[in-house]
């Protein structure tokens, strides 16, 4: 069964931490991506890459960097949290070019920052 | 840029009646997909059912079919004998394909309960 695994489900961080989130997927997948997730607004893209060394940014990357070292490792990291970067965060991945028959996401990671 | 709206923030029904959850869209492509993806309480995303734009055939998967309707750029996920196990967000989605990274540009969600 094919897998994107988040390193951790819940996580709280005081503000003005450095914070990663780790995703691994076990796919071959060459797109990874990764979204913030918050009631109303749904799932907003933060960066995403679509090959090792590669990543773009997507609507809401201020605050955010990410690193891609590894075809099959995407980390999320915030370089100084804070209280508004509280979130569910997605971690996502998908085959390119065929990524029109869909994302496989991880379970999360909810993150609170005090 | 695409916006994708869904404008029942939350929705519930009787056990094995039917649903139908709305999603519109704003776009100016001609070749895109649309998805609906579930979310249970477990918080793994799931897809449910997607639809490439240049069919007119609307997709269908077991209990879950959609309207697409093109012109009024509408897509709505309608779930037959909903069974307590559909109680989850559901997510309208869009991509481009041309798009680099093919990137999901998501709704705000519907939240749907299914009543014993």
């Amino acid at each position: 069964d094919v897998k994107v695994t988040q390193s951790s489900r819940y996580l709280v961080k005081r503000t003005g931490e450095k914070v990663f989130l780790e995703c691994v997927q076990d796919m071959d997948h060459e797109n990874m991506f990764w979204y913030r997730q918050d009631p109303g607004l749904g799932l907003r893209l933060i960066y995403f890459s679509y090959d090792v060394k590669m990543k773009e940014k997507g609507d809401i990357p201020e605050g955010y960097s990410v690193s891609r070292e590894k075809k099959e490792r995407f980390s999320l990291i915030l370089e100084s949290a804070s209280t508004n970067q509280t979130s569910m965060y997605l971690c996502a991945s998908s085959l390119f070019p065929r990524a029109h028959y869909g994302y496989t996401f991880g379970s999360g990671t909810r993150l609170t920052v005090v | 840029a695409q916006t994708v709206t869904q404008s029942q923030p939350e929705m519930s029904v009787q056990e094995a009646e039917t649903v139908t959850l709305s999603c519109t869209y704003d776009t100016s492509e001609n070749n895109y997909y649309l998805f609906w993806y579930k979310q249970p309480p477990s918080r793994q995303m799931i897809l449910v059912i997607r639809q490439e734009a240049y069919k007119q055939q609307n997709a269908t998967e077991n209990r879950f079919s959609v309207n697409f309707q093109k012109a009024a750029k509408s897509f709505s996920l309608k779930i037959s004998d909903s069974q307590l196990g559909d109680t989850a967000m559901y997510f309208c989605a869009f991509m481009k394909p041309a798009d680099a990274g093919n990137m999901l540009t998501f709704g705000g969600g519907t939240r749907l309960m299914v009543k014993p």
